[in-house]
């Protein structure tokens, strides 16, 4: 069954770009079932999405981080990344990634934490 | 952008109780749009309800969703003691996605 993981460093300074990717496993990026999707939550908050991106690499965005945000596929390798620049202490988060069958998400990676500090 | 406003805060209930969470739209929204979420401590969420009252693969009917314009509600039957959690509801609209803050189920 498809199954997502999200994978990258856990410690960012600031100023500097954040970048994850997401792996998809049993089940291919070029499904034209899905959009995929950025999610994020600062630790004891709620939920933000970031945006989303198909295969074709059509894509949409949070207004409030699209000028920071990169969303982009690699059908080759089965992922999609996540590039956020310029973070601060407010881009402290778990960072989902998320198969988006607009307009839910229907299957949630496991999340890993970034943090921005110095 | 639509803002979904959640209450309560938190809710205090006992297993085998009903349980009944409302998230509330700043404007009309499709119930085809609305979403809920179940989120355990240290979890991934996990959808519930999408389209506003259809239940997602392998969750028990003991949930459903209901509501339509401004208004739509969560309602859990009968409470099992997994199903204290953090619940989330999420509306789409012209290709941009919320969520509500979120609503505590927490054993009283």
């Amino acid at each position: 069954q498809l199954q997502l993981r999200e994978s990258g460093p856990g410690l960012v300074k600031p100023s500097e770009t954040l970048s994850l990717t997401c792996t998809v496993s049993g089940g291919s990026i070029r499904s034209t079932s899905y959009y995929w999707a950025w999610i994020r939550q600062p630790p004891g908050k709620g939920l933000e999405w970031i945006g989303n991106v198909y295969y074709s690499g059509s894509s949409y965005f949070n207004p409030s981080l699209k000028s920071r945000v990169t969303i982009s596929v690699d059908t080759s390798k089965n992922h999609f990344s996540l590039k956020l620049s310029s973070v601060t202490a407010a881009d402290t988060a778990v960072y989902y990634c998320a198969t988006d069958l607009v307009p839910y998400f229907d299957l949630w990676g496991r999340g890993t934490l970034v943090t921005v500090s110095s | 952008e639509i803002v979904l406003t959640q209450s309560p805060g938190t809710l205090s209930l006992s297993p085998g109780e009903r349980a009944t969470l409302s998230c509330r739209a700043s404007q009309s929204i499709s119930s085809s749009y609305l979403a809920w979420y179940q989120q355990r401590p240290g979890q991934a969420p996990r959808l519930l309800i999408y389209g506003g009252s259809s239940r997602a693969t392998g969750i028990p009917d003991r949930f459903s969703g209901s509501g339509s314009g401004t208004d739509f509600t969560l309602t859990i039957s009968r409470l099992e003691p997994e199903d204290f959690a953090v619940y989330y509801c999420q509306q789409y609209d012209r290709s941009l996605y919320t969520f509500g803050q979120g609503t505590k189920l927490e054993i009283k």
